[in-house]
């Protein structure tokens, strides 16, 4: 099945800095890589997301690009602010045949701190 | 409010225990989800509901039972809980593409 690995698992940056967190999953058939962002002691929300067939998106200062050859996919957060410290998980809606569920497998996070 | 809502927001139980997490959402998405979260795992998928009536497991199901009478209403239950069951759950429910989290139970199996 589908299995996604992410990296860093922590990433420290001062206020101003990007930021650039990597992920790559290994079902070709994947189709739909989603990033949420989790603060303390809440659940997780999509930030923004990505479907196979479009390279780049961006929204204001955060940005996702996807290179399907490689199968990986990156979160840019450009000018970060303190508010931006949170724990990202990338995801990836892997292949489930003629069936549309759109079940995520989910990389292992990483926590992000930006230093005022 | 329209969401979705998960309670109770804090559990302890002991080992051998039932217990059940409730999840309910507003929005009348037929697709619901279970997740655990557990340092270095992520969030892993317990069990996924289509629609009432309709389960099916997801990477993690051993040890855990869902129902789906209506389609609000998704719980989850650990018929004998067992410490590695300790654990923060969420539920989540899908609308076009996007999944809806709510806020998480934190268990803990004593």
């Amino acid at each position: 099945g589908e299995n996604v690995e992410q990296h860093p698992s922590t990433l420290s940056v001062q206020e101003g800095d990007s930021a650039v967190i990597k992920c790559t999953y290994s079902d070709s058939a994947s189709n739909y890589f989603p990033w949420y962002k989790q603060e303390l002691g809440k659940g997780p929300q999509l930030i923004i997301d990505i479907r196979s067939n479009v390279g780049e998106k961006k929204d204001q200062r955060i940005a996702v690009t996807l290179n399907k050859t490689a199968k990986h996919f990156s979160l840019h957060i450009t000018e970060t602010q303190p508010e931006d410290s949170a724990v990202y998980f990338c995801a990836a809606a892997g292949s489930d045949g003629s069936s549309n569920t759109g079940k995520l497998i989910f990389g292992q996070g990483t926590t992000l701190q930006v230093k005022p | 409010d329209a969401g979705i809502t998960q309670s109770p927001r804090y559990k302890i139980t002991e080992t051998g225990r039932q217990v059940t997490l409730m999840c309910h959402q507003t929005w009348s998405h037929s697709y619901m989800f279970w997740y655990r979260q557990d340092l270095g795992h992520g969030l892993r998928l317990i069990y996924y509901s289509a629609a009432a009536d309709i389960t099916d497991k997801g990477e993690v199901p051993d040890g855990y039972v869902v129902s789906r009478s209506k389609t609000e209403n998704f719980p989850l239950t650990l018929e004998s809980a067992t410490r590695s069951q300790t654990s923060v759950y969420f539920c989540a429910s899908r609308g076009a593409d996007t999944q809806y989290f709510g806020p998480g139970t934190r268990l803990t199996v004593l």
